[in-house]
């Protein structure tokens, strides 16, 4: 497809659980942003990739966050002994790189614990 | 440190009135400033963006945004709400060397 693919779009977890969650970005895209939605709020950054160098993971919440991106394309955000308040939605999103180009979301993975 | 406000949690505006989400924003260099729509249970949708140029900008389903220097404002706008502009706008700024930031939402509400 064109757009960013997220996956999976939904996941329950038991707290205490690791999860894994997928982002395939538009092709040609270098720039990739993982974002913390909570309902009705808005995106909280929490790292940023260009290529597969992660170049700010200043946003991930707490060392049970991990993101990698190897090769440089699909990128996965592992959370590891999953918390209640880790429920969200996951946001990703791609871009070329610059400033002011425009970053483009997929779907959204929803991680619900409980 | 960049920061985005967004004053109004709720906008009600009756369809064919005009309408206007406020956005004010803080960074320390040059701002890129962006609009984005959100349905429910559905990822985030580019509207529009500022980079440089002219001070009002047009983008997609008939929406425009001025951006104003002085008052350090980006407001959405378009002349006629539709029904279906119903929705959570999201406004969001970048300077050079940073990341975007998003302020909390304006939930935009158009009455039949």
């Amino acid at each position: 497809g064109a757009g960013v693919s997220q996956s999976p779009r939904y996941k329950v977890a038991k707290r205490g659980q690791d999860v894994a969650l997928r982002c395939d970005p538009i092709s040609g895209h270098v720039s990739l942003f993982w974002y913390q939605q909570a309902l009705g709020q808005g995106p909280e950054f929490l790292t940023y990739f260009q290529n597969e160098a992660q170049l700010d993971k200043s946003g991930l919440p707490s060392d049970r966050f991990f993101a990698e991106r190897p090769e440089g394309s699909v990128s996965t955000l592992k959370i590891q002994r999953t918390q209640q308040e880790d429920s969200a939605v996951y946001l990703c999103a791609s871009s070329y790189r610059g400033t002011g180009n425009t970053i483009y979301f997929g779907e959204g993975s929803w991680l619900t614990v409980v | 440190a960049q920061s985005v406000a967004q004053p109004e949690d709720q906008v009600n505006v009756a369809e064919g009135n005009p309408l206007t989400v406020k956005c004010t924003y803080s960074v320390s260099g040059n701002p890129y400033l962006f609009w984005y729509v959100q349905y429910p249970n559905r990822g985030l949708q580019f509207l529009l963006k500022y980079i440089t140029g002219d001070n009002l900008v047009k983008g997609s389903y008939g929406f425009e945004a001025e951006f104003n220097k002085s008052q350090t404002s980006f407001h959405l706008k378009k002349p006629s709400a539709l029904v279906s502009d119903s929705a959570l706008y999201f406004c969001a700024v970048r300077s050079y060397g940073q990341n975007f930031v998003f302020g909390p939402g304006t939930r935009l509400s158009v009455l039949p």
